[in-house]
């Protein structure tokens, strides 16, 4: 298995623009979580799919931020309008019902500017 | 809702010593414990976990404890190696797969050749 895949790795964006993150979980995991990563605030929990399905979105910081999976392979994470305050380190990860912990992607680092 | 502390936020110790990451955890109903290693631009791995039915699992040269009674786990390295050199977080979940993680604010770990 390639693992969870992310992209893009690494995204440059202008304030004000639209960003969509992407996600491919592990085929097979029922589990998807969106997590952000920053030196301030570490990894925050966004937000968390099961089977597809939205299940906790209280981790997601504001209105400009919206994540769908629509269907077991795939997920985004959109934030728009980005922010400076935006600029973090965005982890996908997922993991089977009766499993052990997440397997995390590599990342997408998020630079607003 | 859980809250996990992590300390020390960073340890240095000589290639052969020993390392200890001790963390906190706040909701009683918490019952695994993950330990999660992050490489530089990669995203965190699971390296060893933790059951509260149990008190002490060992992995090699990697082992963790848990005080359910004081609501502290530790994770222990023996004989460290320069390739140990990561940030690790500890974690407290209730149950696994579907449920919140919530993480640590981490430690750098460096090992001096």
């Amino acid at each position: 298995d390639a693992g969870v895949i992310q992209s893009p790795r690494h995204e440059v964006t202008e304030m004000g623009q639209e960003v969509t993150l992407r996600c491919k979980p592990i085929s097979g995991h029922d589990y998807l979580f969106w997590y952000r990563q920053t030196m301030m605030r570490g990894l925050e929990l966004l937000i968390y799919f099961n089977n597809n399905v939205p299940i906790d979105d209280s981790g997601m910081p504001e209105d400009r931020f919206s994540a769908k999976m629509p269907n077991a392979s795939f997920s985004t994470l959109k934030i728009q309008p980005s922010e400076p305050r935006d600029s973090a380190v965005y982890f996908c990860a997922s993991s089977p019902t009766d499993g052990v912990g997440y397997t995390f992607g590599s990342g997408t680092r998020l630079t607003v500017v | 809702g859980e809250n996990v502390e992590q300390h020390p936020s960073t340890l240095s110790v000589q290639e052969g010593d020993s390392a200890v990451i001790k963390c906190t955890y706040s909701d009683s109903a918490s019952n695994y414990f993950p330990w999660y290693k992050q490489e530089l631009g990669k995203g965190p791995q699971l390296i060893i976990d933790i059951r509260s039915n149990v008190g002490e699992k060992k992995d090699q040269r990697i082992a963790v404890t848990l005080n359910k009674t004081a609501k502290h786990f530790s994770l222990h390295i023996t004989e460290t190696q320069p390739e140990d050199s990561a940030v690790y977080f500890c974690a407290a979940s209730i149950g696994t797969g579907g449920f919140k993680t919530i993480f640590g604010a981490g430690t750098r770990l460096f090992v001096k050749a």
